[in-house]
């Protein structure tokens, strides 16, 4: 069935590093890549998105990259802070519905 | 705008009861989706409804039902809880057409729902 892979499950960086999550989505129709951090007690929140026109997107610290042919995007977060500190989601906007990965718990030591 | 609220934040129930979870989109938001998050699944897709009809389905039991109202706020009902059904219950909105592309969800904080 579809499914959306992500790795790594967990990731700790030191404050000023940067971190990179990576997604493979399996559905060929899957258009709409949105990230969505979510801090503890609250909803998900879009931090970031890319339609399947476009290779890269840059937003401040955060970028992220499509590669359609092998189906893999990635979320870039540059000079990470303290407040990086979260839950990190990928989701592939398939056919007909959203499908999104495990989550990556990112921590920022400072 | 205001953003999606949810209500109750918080519920404990007991097996073999029924819950119903509301959610209030975000204004002119006509598509409301429902996810239901745990540890262990992560984040599984309900149902969307669109206009007061359900357009899409996910893989759960006939005891998740939902509905939608036509202010666009939407319902979430589970009837014969089970102990698995514990769950954070998400609602997202978007500004989603009925035959638009995706467009972003923007999520409300969640039903904490506990079942003993």
């Amino acid at each position: 069935g579809e499914n959306v892979e992500q790795h790594p499950s967990t990731l700790s960086v030191q404050e000023g590093d940067s971190a990179v999550i990576k997604c493979t989505y399996s559905d060929s129709a899957s258009n709409y890549f949105p990230w969505y951090k979510q801090e503890l007690g609250k909803g998900p929140q879009l931090i970031i998105d890319i339609r399947s026109n476009v290779g890269e997107k840059k937003d401040q610290r955060i970028a992220v990259t499509l590669n359609k042919t092998a189906k893999h995007f990635s979320l870039h977060i540059t000079e990470t802070q303290p407040e990086d500190s979260a839950v990190y989601f990928c989701a592939a906007g398939g056919t007909y519905k959203y499908i999104f990965g495990t989550g990556t718990r990112l921590k920022v030591l400072a | 705008k205001a953003g999606v609220t949810q209500t109750p934040r918080y519920l404990i129930k007991t097996r073999g009861q029924q819950v119903t979870l509301s959610c209030s989109p975000i204004s002119g938001h006509r598509s409301v989706s429902w996810y239901q998050q745990t540890p262990g699944q992560g984040l599984q897709f309900l149902f969307e409804y669109f206009s007061e009809t359900q357009r899409n389905k996910g893989n759960f039991p006939g005891r998740f039902s939902g509905r939608q109202f036509s202010n666009s706020r939407s319902e979430m009902n589970v009837s014969t809880l089970e102990l698995g059904d514990s769950a954070l219950y998400l609602c997202a909105s978007s500004a989603r057409t009925s035959g638009g592309g995706w467009q972003t969800q923007y999520f409300g904080p969640g039903t904490r729902l506990l079942v003993l």
